[in-house]
């Protein structure tokens, strides 16, 4: 069964750069997985962010970015500010049509 | 405006069946590709499944958890996408959000409807 790797939890100071991943728990993480990063706060639908590796969903502010680092897909935010604090998840689509989500990652501000 | 409104949530019993419906506005919805996540109370977002357009065979996928008990399905003329979900678990419990696919991940989101399985 495919599983899908995140971060449990992270901080980052505000104003500070931070770094997520998502990885496979066997084999790399590659753009034909369609890396996509999503955003939530208690209470609220989630939020797109990024799709396909690295384009910003219509809205999301340049400071959030996502790549491939290695064998993970990661998402980057520049400049981190207080109300960036959220849950955030990953997914990713397999060869087999299904899509995974990561467990998720809470990110702390402070 | 583009605009997702789930429906049919509701308390059921194990076993049971329910309907859920998403009403789909502001796209082109015949070429819209639409999965399913739920969310259980207090856990992560879990990816139920998701329809092509008709032009992709409207081919369906799903999770495993929900494989041969749940069925997706999509009315284009009525802008609308449905979730049968049949032989209901406790551990379906969880609020349904439909959305609309963009480069293979979800883009747009509803506001959910829960769903309770509990006898």
């Amino acid at each position: 069964q495919t599983v899908v790797t995140q971060e449990p939890s992270f901080s980052v100071s505000p104003g500070g750069t931070v770094t997520l991943t998502c990885g496979l728990s066997s084999g790399s993480v590659s753009t034909s997985h369609y890396p996509s990063w999503y955003q939530q706060t208690p209470g609220q639908s989630p939020r797109t962010l990024i799709y396909s590796t690295n384009t910003r969903s219509s809205g999301v502010p340049d400071r959030f970015s996502g790549s491939i680092l290695g064998n993970k897909a990661a998402l980057t935010i520049t400049g981190a500010q207080a109300d960036d604090e959220s849950d955030y998840y990953c997914m990713l689509c397999m060869d087999s049509g299904i899509s995974v989500f990561g467990g998720g990652t809470r990110l702390t501000v402070l | 405006e583009k605009q997702l409104a789930e429906s049919g949530g509701g308390l059921v019993e194990p076993g049971g069946s329910l309907r859920l419906s998403c009403a789909v506005s502001g796209f082109i919805f015949t070429n819209a590709w639409l999965h399913w996540v739920r969310q259980a109370p207090g856990k992560g977002l879990e990816w139920v499944g998701r329809i092509k357009s008709r032009a992709g065979g409207e081919t369906t996928d799903y999770a495993a958890p929900v494989k041969g008990r749940f069925i997706i399905s999509r009315d284009d003329s009525k802008t609308t996408v449905f979730l049968q979900m049949n032989s209901l678990k406790i551990e379906d419990t969880a609020v349904y959000y439909c959305s609309v696919d963009s480069g293979h991940s979800v883009a747009w989101w509803g506001q959910g409807t829960l769903v309770t399985v509990s006898s």
